[in-house]
């Protein structure tokens, strides 16, 4: 099956870590995202990838990093610089061309720094 | 920049019956796309609809169908025949321009009653 796979589900940090999340898709989509959700929020893009080995900041990156070292996978760094870490996150991935470029969604990771 | 306004935190519904959903919308570009999204109390993103802003007929599909005014910059999803597994976080989203980027508004809380 294709599709977009996040781990793990949930995740617990001490204040202080860098914490890597991973996003994997094998539906050899071109563009991979990251969003950030609050409780009671919309979702806000914090990274963009189109290209391997090419990433723009998004509405909100400050504390976060990415790579794209290969199509099908786009981690992202929490790092200690982030305020505010604990949130839900989501990854997503779309093809590249045209405007009805859907974006597919992973599981995502819920991510809690104590 | 694009904005998503989604004025309804929270809607009811009886069962069987149809709902909207209200989506306005704001961006200076020519071209762009509007989305809708679901999201269950799981955490995923599920992809319902998307209109084109050159598309002259309302999208539809299955249960769901958007209600598209470009002079009024609106794109109300329409949800017919409710039942008990729409209850959920329903969230619009627009892109445009050459970034592909989706930019959220902040949901609506759906509530569906037996």
């Amino acid at each position: 099956d294709g599709g977009i796979t996040q781990s793990p589900k949930y995740l617990f940090r001490k204040e202080g870590q860098n914490v890597t999340l991973s996003c994997e898709q094998n539906l050899n989509h071109d563009a991979m995202y990251w969003y950030r959700q609050d409780p009671g929020q919309g979702l806000r893009l914090i990274y963009y990838s189109q290209i391997v080995n090419d990433f723009q900041k998004g509405d909100i990156a400050e504390g976060y990093s990415v790579s794209r070292e290969k199509k099908e996978s786009f981690p992202l760094t929490v790092t200690s610089a982030q305020k505010n870490p604990t949130a839900f996150y989501l990854c997503a991935s779309s093809i590249i061309g045209g405007l009805t470029y859907e974006q597919y969604f992973g599981p995502g990771t819920r991510l809690t720094v104590t | 920049a694009q904005k998503i306004t989604q004025t309804q935190p929270g809607m009811f519904v009886q069962e069987k019956e149809a709902v909207t959903l209200d989506c306005t919308y704001d961006t200076s570009d020519q071209s762009y796309g509007l989305f809708w999204y679901k999201q269950p109390s799981s955490g995923e993103m599920i992809f319902l609809i998307y209109q084109g802003s050159y598309d002259e007929q309302n999208a539809t599909e299955g249960r769901y169908s958007l209600n598209f005014q470009k002079a009024r910059k609106s794109a109300n999803l329409v949800i017919s025949a409710s039942q008990l597994g729409d209850s959920a976080m329903y969230f619009c989203a627009t892109s445009g321009g050459s970034n592909y980027k989706l930019t959220f508004g902040k949901g609506t809380l759906l509530t569906v009653n037996p």
